[in-house]
């Protein structure tokens, strides 16, 4: 019954490998997004989609390439992976892009680059 | 550019003490402003969330209030209680880009018995 779920929730791996991030949200909404919480647990946007068309790419490295195949899932790929992206990344969804939204938030994503 | 700032990065309370916590943010301008609370090792859960045109929201035993012209928000606790301990981020959203929230770096908070 999980509202946003990502997977996995762990994620070990050597620098320069290539790796992806699933998300899924069953809540039927519009609006789903990417953020990325830093070692000072500092939360920053890195993109967001609404009904699959990009709307918000906060200059975020072209390594980063999310895809959205549908409304309810936005998937994450990194390519070769550097030592500073390691950090949790989390995934969101709200039902619509307007300001007036709630987001819900899946439980994260902990990213170590060795 | 908003900022957005939290004061006190931490805060400890005995179980049943009311406590204030605060956010203020750089830019006037803002849609929304958003509490949320973020358990170790979990997401981030939506409290409330105040509209630019409202005051305060209530929910149980919190209630954050916005003041745009001041740059502040505070989320109140009443009653405080063990489970209440968690990390809590407020969240503003700008004009012209609606639904990019620019957090704070959170207050962690800890209830002791």
């Amino acid at each position: 019954d999980t509202a946003v779920s990502q997977t996995p929730k762990y994620l070990v791996t050597q620098m320069g490998n290539d790796k992806s991030i699933k998300c899924e949200q069953n809540l039927g909404h519009d609006t789903m997004y990417w953020y990325k919480q830093d070692s000072k647990k500092f939360l920053k946007i890195m993109f967001s989609y609404n009904n699959k068309e990009l709307i918000i790419n906060e200059t975020v490295p072209n390594r980063f390439s999310p895809k959205s195949p549908d409304k309810a899932h936005l998937n994450l790929h990194i390519n070769s992976l550097e030592l500073g992206d390691s950090a949790v990344y989390f995934c969101a969804s709200s039902q619509a892009l307007g300001a007036r939204e709630k987001l819900f938030f899946g439980s994260g994503t902990q990213l170590s680059v060795l | 550019k908003q900022e957005v700032t939290q004061i006190p990065a931490a805060l400890s309370v005995p179980e049943g003490e009311n406590l204030v916590l605060n956010c203020s943010f750089t830019d006037s301008a803002i849609y929304n402003l958003q509490w949320f609370r973020q358990d170790p090792g979990k997401g981030l859960t939506s409290l409330l969330l105040i509209q630019s045109s409202q005051r305060e929201q209530t929910s149980g035993r919190l209630n954050a209030s916005l003041d745009k012209s001041s740059g502040r928000s505070t989320l109140y606790i009443a009653a405080s209680q063990p489970g209440d301990s968690a990390t809590y981020l407020c969240a503003g959203s700008d004009t012209g880009t609606a639904s990019k929230l620019t957090f704070g770096t959170g207050t962690r908070l800890q209830v002791t018995l």
